[in-house]
């Protein structure tokens, strides 16, 4: 089975730009999570989807936004990037029960300059 | 809200030598825990986790992890490091009533000398 697949691998924008990230699951996942990864505040819960309906969401401005498809990939959205938007963002998809696993991707590197 | 504490940011240990890394939760019930593990330039994966049962749980690459409820700990144990278990490891901790909102410590970087 495929992984977890993030597009594209790295990123560099510009302040007031605005990004958009790609996720695709797990064949048969319909949970996907972002998460936004930082040297300083580690892993920062961001937003997770499940059959198209966002069911969960992090402290994040609302600037991150996200959907999903109903094939279950899911895209990922900051707008008016600033310079502390700069992070690794990881998505990770699971089956969508509580008790399921979440599988990462290798994670999309954002630089804002 | 839950929240995971790791106290120990860097550790550096020589290889065959036994790993502890500790990690400490606070949550108002048991809650769903796990451990992953970071290779530079990848994403996670998982080690171990513990959702009921017995309260030592088995992992992949030879690790383990103990769920103490008494002290909040769920700490990360290996008996003999390899050099490829270099990496960052973070602790998480996952709410029973809410689907998938999992919260991660800071991280664990390990070194391993030779």
């Amino acid at each position: 089975k495929a992984g977890v697949t993030q597009t594209p691998r790295y990123l560099i924008k510009t302040r007031g730009q605005q990004v958009t990230l790609s996720c695709s699951p797990i064949s048969g996942h319909r949970s996907v999570s972002w998460y936004q990864q930082t040297p300083g505040q580690g892993l920062q819960f961001l937003f997770e989807y499940f059959s198209e309906t966002q069911r969960n969401k992090g402290n994040f401005p609302g600037r991150f936004s996200g959907r999903q498809f109903s094939n279950s990939r899911s895209e990922m959205n900051v707008s008016t990037l600033e310079l502390g938007d700069s992070a690794l963002y990881l998505c990770a998809s699971s089956a969508g029960g509580r008790a399921d696993t979440q599988y990462f991707g290798p994670g999309t590197r954002l630089t804002v300059l | 809200a839950q929240s995971v504490t790791q106290p120990d940011i860097h550790i550096t240990v020589s290889e065959g030598a036994s790993l502890e890394l500790r990690c400490n939760y606070s949550y108002g019930a048991t809650p769903y825990l796990f451990w992953y593990v970071q290779s530079p330039g990848q994403g996670l994966q998982l080690l171990l986790k513990y959702f009921s049962g017995d309260t030592l749980v088995q992992g992949i690459k030879g690790f383990e992890a103990e769920f103490k409820r008494s002290q909040s700990s769920f700490n990360l144990r290996k008996p003999s490091v390899h050099w490829s278990d270099a990496a960052e490891y973070f602790c998480a901790v996952g709410a029973r009533g809410g689907y998938q909102k999992v919260t991660f410590g800071i991280g664990t970087k390990l070194q391993v000398i030779p």
